[in-house]
């Protein structure tokens, strides 16, 4: 069975600082892919950036990149210079990429920049 | 890129009767569409699988006659939320793989459900 666990349920920062949301799976597959989506106001479901779990190459995406530490099975999301429009739920996920790759979803973590 | 469009966004209806949302991938095939719930300040629950021709995957606790799912295209999955009751009121929100294998899931905008 997959699990997402994000353990901070709401982050504040000031505009132009860094900040890093943190999230652990749980998984007994090998191939998963992880990613961090991102839920503004309008609650569209929106991809920030995807791991493939064979890559040892940590994936950046701009200003978003993330710190993929398989064997400790987390994968925290790191925005440099944030901007007021980062302001959003975030989720972390993952999928097993076989069968009917259903993602499952970790709590979320409210995120606020601050002007 | 991919596109899925979800229809409509926003519906209010009286309690008893039956809500049908559309999911519709654009511009691509979609052998499998999934059906997620998401409560106020909650996170993304999966209701189902709808896979093209076949019946739909429900996962448990999840009432298959409550929420009905039809995938009969590959373009297009409906739900339909029969007899609506107000503890139905929510967000749904479709998304669809494109079929290869390590493709990610496009999501639709979601609709919001409000049963009085």
């Amino acid at each position: 069975a997959q699990t997402v666990t994000q353990s901070q349920p709401e982050m504040s920062v000031q505009e132009a600082e860094t900040v890093t949301l943190s999230c652990t799976y749980d998984t007994s597959e090998s191939n998963y892919y992880l990613f961090w989506y991102k839920q503004p106001p309008s609650r569209q479901m929106i991809l920030v950036i995807r791991q493939e779990a064979y890559k040892q190459q940590n994936a950046t995406e701009n200003r978003f990149s993330v710190n993929f530490q398989k064997a400790a099975k987390s994968f925290s999301l790191k925005i440099s210079d944030s901007q007021l429009g980062d302001t959003a739920m975030y989720f972390c996920a993952s999928v097993i990429i076989q069968g009917a790759q259903k993602l499952v979803f970790g709590q979320g973590t409210r995120l606020t920049i601050n002007p | 890129g991919a596109v899925v469009s979800q229809h409509p966004s926003w519906v209010i209806c009286k309690s008893g009767t039956s809500v049908k949302i559309e999911c519709r991938s654009l511009d691509f095939q979609a052998t499998t569409m999934f059906w997620y719930r998401q409560f106020p300040k909650q996170s993304l629950m999966l209701m189902a699988t709808s896979n093209e021709g076949s019946k739909a995957t429900y996962e448990q606790g999840v009432e298959k006659d409550k929420f009905l799912i039809n995938h009969a295209s590959l373009t297009l999955s409906t739900l339909t939320v029969t007899s609506a009751h107000p503890e139905d009121s929510s967000f749904y929100i479709c998304s669809a793989r494109e079929p290869s294998l390590d493709q990610p899931q496009h999501f639709g905008d979601g609709t919001r459900l409000s049963i009085l």
